[in-house]
């Protein structure tokens, strides 16, 4: 157990809705990043916040968003659903942005968009 | 942006068999980590390799960071069932404004021969 919370495991939806995935971190942990990861793609980096401050920007498209909470958890919303989108979405978190390198991931959210 | 390309992407082992991956950039990256995702988890931090050079173990786990910062390689030694899992190479690098940022490769799937 990594000691990162995500929610919902699974989800199934339509073209066009729009979903909000939740992440709890690890206790102390104060950046959390989100990633994609899709059966061709690998992992591919979405965005990262530190202590509620967006740090930094990956390959995240423009009907996505995310935030960092004052209580540290953070939420990634992905709207106007493509097929596409169809993928597993990890939370990870660490004590600093990523001094180390050490990520600390979530079981996921798998995605699925009919 | 940064791509690691990681070879072979996929490979079926026999247990008691030794097994080589690695990775390879054409960016420079200070930092070079090994992770493994087991099916249904988020992938786990194996070894991480902060120096060019360096050669570090974990169990039967073996990785060197190559003396150009630009690849590096795992080897796991007399296989066994529970080391199937897909394995991630990562290079971190530095992204402005006191912050990191790690890029995954596409990872290397190992499956156990029936």
């Amino acid at each position: 157990d990594s000691g990162v919370t995500q929610t919902p495991k699974h989800l199934i939806t339509a073209t066009g809705q729009r979903v909000t995935l939740r992440c709890s971190p690890r206790s102390g942990d104060l950046s959390v990043y989100w990633y994609q990861q899709s059966l061709d793609q690998g992992l591919q980096f979405l965005i990262q916040y530190y202590n509620g401050e967006e740090r930094a920007k990956g390959n995240i498209l423009e009907r996505f968003s995310a935030q960092q909470f004052p209580d540290l958890h953070s939420e990634l919303n992905l709207s106007s659903l493509e097929l596409g989108d169809s993928a597993l979405y990890f939370c990870a978190s660490s004590v600093a942005p990523l001094y180390t390198g050490e990520l600390f991931f979530g079981e996921g959210s798998r995605l699925t968009v009919l | 942006g940064q791509q690691l390309n990681q070879s072979p992407q996929s490979m079926f082992i026999q247990e008691g068999e030794d097994v080589s991956m690695n990775c390879t950039s054409s960016s420079i990256f200070n930092t070079w980590l090994w992770y493994k995702q087991d099916p249904g988890e988020g992938p786990v931090l194996l070894i991480a390799l902060y120096k060019a050079g360096e050669l570090t173990s974990n169990g039967r786990l073996t990785a060197q960071f190559g003396i150009t910062r630009k690849d590096s390689f795992l080897n796991i030694s007399a296989s066994i069932p529970s080391d199937v899992g897909i394995y991630f190479c990562a290079g971190r690098s530095y992204s402005g404004a006191g912050s990191y940022q790690l890029t995954f490769g596409k990872g290397t799937k190992l499956s156990g021969i029936p």
